[in-house]
């Protein structure tokens, strides 16, 4: 079985200013890692994926994350935030494994991000 | 346009009263899910089906119930049962082809029970 902790209900900013979302994994196997985007009343858009390979993967709309295995985090940053991102983010999580497990996403509470002018 | 349905996009019914929400997919994907949304407790399973005729419960599937007669469509009946119904309902899809667990979301339908 999977978890997933987003540290942070709620991420304030200015905009042009960087931001870290973080989020913490826990798993006892393998894992592939998600950030998705929820706008108000809409559904989840995926920002970016973790498969394999390369720790540090990039994004839609300038979000990048790195993944750290020792520390079993997948943080989302961007250098300079908009207005438009304003919004709630997701961190989920599957397993590798076989039978059904690849099939069941754990999803952390979410970060809600407020941009402010 | 390929893409995930899900009709109605709000919804009122009064207490006791069951529900249908609909969620029809042109993706051709093989797995079907319903997630449940509050405020604060992010997305929570309620059902999914991996193929048509077969389905399993999620962490939350009391008061709910499914069926999944064809490929493309797989539709959430909340009953009476429900002890708090009102919330934000999200179907979404993936496959064999997602085999890594990717999602792909419809745009969500939001229930208030009166």
């Amino acid at each position: 079985a999977q978890s997933v902790t987003q540290l942070d209900s709620q991420v304030p900013v200015f905009e042009e200013a960087p931001v870290e979302l973080r989020c913490n994994y826990s798993s006892s196997v393998s894992v592939y890692l998600f950030w998705y985007v929820q706008y108000p009343n809409q559904g989840l858009q995926l920002l970016l994926k973790y498969l394999s390979g390369s720790t540090l993967v990039k994004g839609i709309n300038g979000f990048e994350a790195e993944f750290n295995k020792s520390q079993t985090s997948f943080h989302l940053r961007k250098p300079s935030v908009h207005i438009s991102d304003t919004a709630e983010y997701f961190c989920a999580v599957s397993g590798r494994g076989g039978g059904g497990s690849n099939y069941k996403l754990t999803f952390g509470k979410g970060t809600l991000l407020t941009v402010n002018p | 346009d390929g893409g995930i349905t899900q009709s109605p996009k709000y919804l009122f019914r009064k207490e006791g009263q069951n529900v249908t929400l609909s969620c029809e997919q042109n993706l051709n994907h093989d797995a079907m899910y319903w997630y449940r949304q509050d405020p604060g407790q992010g997305l929570r399973l309620i059902y999914y089906s991996q193929i048509v005729n077969d389905f399993q419960k999620g962490d939350i599937a009391e008061g709910y119930s499914v069926s999944r007669e064809k490929k493309e469509s797989f539709p959430l009946t909340v009953t009476s049962a429900q002890k708090n119904p009102t919330a934000f309902y999200l179907c979404a899809t993936g496959g064999w082809s997602h085999p890594t667990g990717e999602l792909f979301f419809g745009e969500g339908s939001r229930l208030t029970v009166l």
